[in-house]
């Protein structure tokens, strides 16, 4: 299957500053990628879905202004969580669309102090 | 909402076979099962799907019901590198979103 990376794989950050989140697909190209996220012993929850060359579509809930997505190409999209508080901490997972199948990424785990 | 329901936990012996559940009832006719594992702290992976015909690769073997209500996902010799939450997902084609569940917690004992 596809390989997709993340970075950093881990973070800690002061409230209020930004985080950026890179993902990364190393030998696949995919129009359409999705960010979710994770809370601890709790399921992934669907974020936003973006296709490279549009704006993002965004999950209800989910505010398009706090978590800032560019799908910069067909290899690379990044999540940025911007003035990030206390609650914005979590597991930050991104996947690509394949043929067949989605493609994850191994996480980004963001500590907001 | 996930369409789907699965027992919370699971225990299974290493070596032995692993029969994962999935009930699906309002499964539409073009609608596909998806299987993931999520190993603690890693992003899920696939593990295999189908829509009506039973299903096997190196990883599992996928049993659908006839009527398509339920699956089973089969590990045929578990290893403790099995132990993880295992995701059954429907999802109508590969642009449909994926709405994870609660999934079901497996832990592979020696």
């Amino acid at each position: 299957g596809a390989v997709v990376s993340q970075h950093p794989s881990w973070v800690i950050c002061k409230s209020g500053t930004s985080v950026k989140i890179e993902c990364r697909s190393l030998d696949f190209q995919a129009t359409t990628m999705f960010w979710y996220r994770q809370f601890p012993k709790q399921s992934l929850m669907l974020m936003a879905t973006s296709n490279e060359g549009s704006k993002a579509t965004y999950e209800q809930g989910v505010e398009k202004d706090k978590f800032l997505i560019n799908h910069a190409s067909l290899t690379l999209s990044t999540l940025t969580v911007t003035s990030a508080h206390p609650e914005d901490s979590s597991f930050y997972i991104c996947s690509y669309q394949g043929t067949d199948t989605q493609y994850f990424g191994p996480g980004t785990r963001l500590t907001v102090l | 909402d996930a369409k789907t329901t699965q027992p919370t936990s699971m225990d299974c012996a290493e070596g032995r076979a692993a029969n994962l559940p999935c009930n699906h009832s309002t499964i539409s006719g073009n609608e596909y099962v998806y299987w993931y594992r999520q190993i603690h702290s890693q992003g899920p992976q696939y593990i295999i799907h189908g829509l009506k015909n039973n299903e096997t690769n190196e990883m599992a073997s996928l049993i659908i019901t006839e009527d398509r209500k339920s699956s089973t996902l089969i590990l045929p010799h578990a290893t403790l590198r099995d132990t993880a939450v295992y995701y059954c997902i429907v999802r109508a084609d590969n642009t449909d979103k994926l709405i994870f569940g609660t999934g079901t917690r497996l832990q592979v004992f020696p």
